[in-house]
């Protein structure tokens, strides 16, 4: 699977829209951008995954460049339970292919 | 999303007993299971795919025989370290995916070897 670079840590402002930017430069053409967080002492929790078209659901955005080298998660109006580390992950459609994690990225939301 | 329960939740054991831990996937079947584990301010590292019905496939310097690993069932894979010594205290997290390849994790199991 294609590596990912994610910053070690970031800080939003509650209510504030949080950017979660995501290097990807190596991915190839069948693999998708996946994103998860873990809050501290849970398992992984799935937050969106695209191909090469933006995408939204109701936990969050993604953004993904035309070039498909990057990508941004963006959780709209962060709230201190978005507090988490945030996984970005590039992947083929996981069926029978297991997620390699890399060290993410902190978020701290401030009150 | 689909939902995968893993039991027990936290368990602490004495070194040389072992322990088994439980995967299942609530509301799905799932071929394919995997088992993560995570140290203390570290990433999620895989251990093994679980596999319906065959052998677990492990990763590079992950000793089989310590980690058994059987997946019986389309809803339930099990792992259990053997002998455990205080460096496999953990937390162990397993995954599984939905016929939507979306790959759903488990809450985790925090192992304390005393």
């Amino acid at each position: 699977d294609a590596k990912t670079t994610q910053p070690t840590s970031m800080d939003c402002a509650e209510g504030r829209a949080a950017n979660l930017p995501c290097n990807h430069s190596t991915i190839s053409g069948n693999e998708y951008v996946y994103w998860y967080r873990q809050i501290h002492s849970q398992g992984p929790q799935y937050i969106i995954h695209g191909l090469k078209n933006n995408e939204t659901n109701e936990m969050a955005s993604l953004i993904i460049t035309e070039d498909r080298k990057s990508s941004t998660l963006i959780l709209p109006h962060a709230t201190l339970r978005d507090t988490a580390v945030y996984y970005c992950i590039v992947s083929r459609p996981p069926g029978n292919t297991p997620l390699v994690f890399g060290k993410g990225t902190r978020l701290s939301v401030i009150a | 999303g689909a939902v995968v329960s893993q039991h027990p939740s936290r368990v602490i054991c004495k070194s040389g007993t072992s322990v088994k831990i439980e995967c299942r996937s609530l509301d799905f079947q799932a071929t394919t299971m995997f088992w993560y584990r995570q140290f203390p301010k570290q990433s999620l590292m895989l251990m093994a795919t679980s596999n319906e019905g065959s052998k677990a496939t492990y990763e590079q310097g992950v000793e089989k025989d310590k980690f058994l690993i059987n997946h019986a069932s389309l809803t339930l894979s099990t792992l259990t370290v053997t002998s455990a010594h205080p460096e496999d205290s953990s937390f162990y997290i397993c995954s599984a995916s939905d016929s939507y390849n979306e790959q759903f994790f488990g809450p985790g199991t925090r192992l304390t070897v005393l």
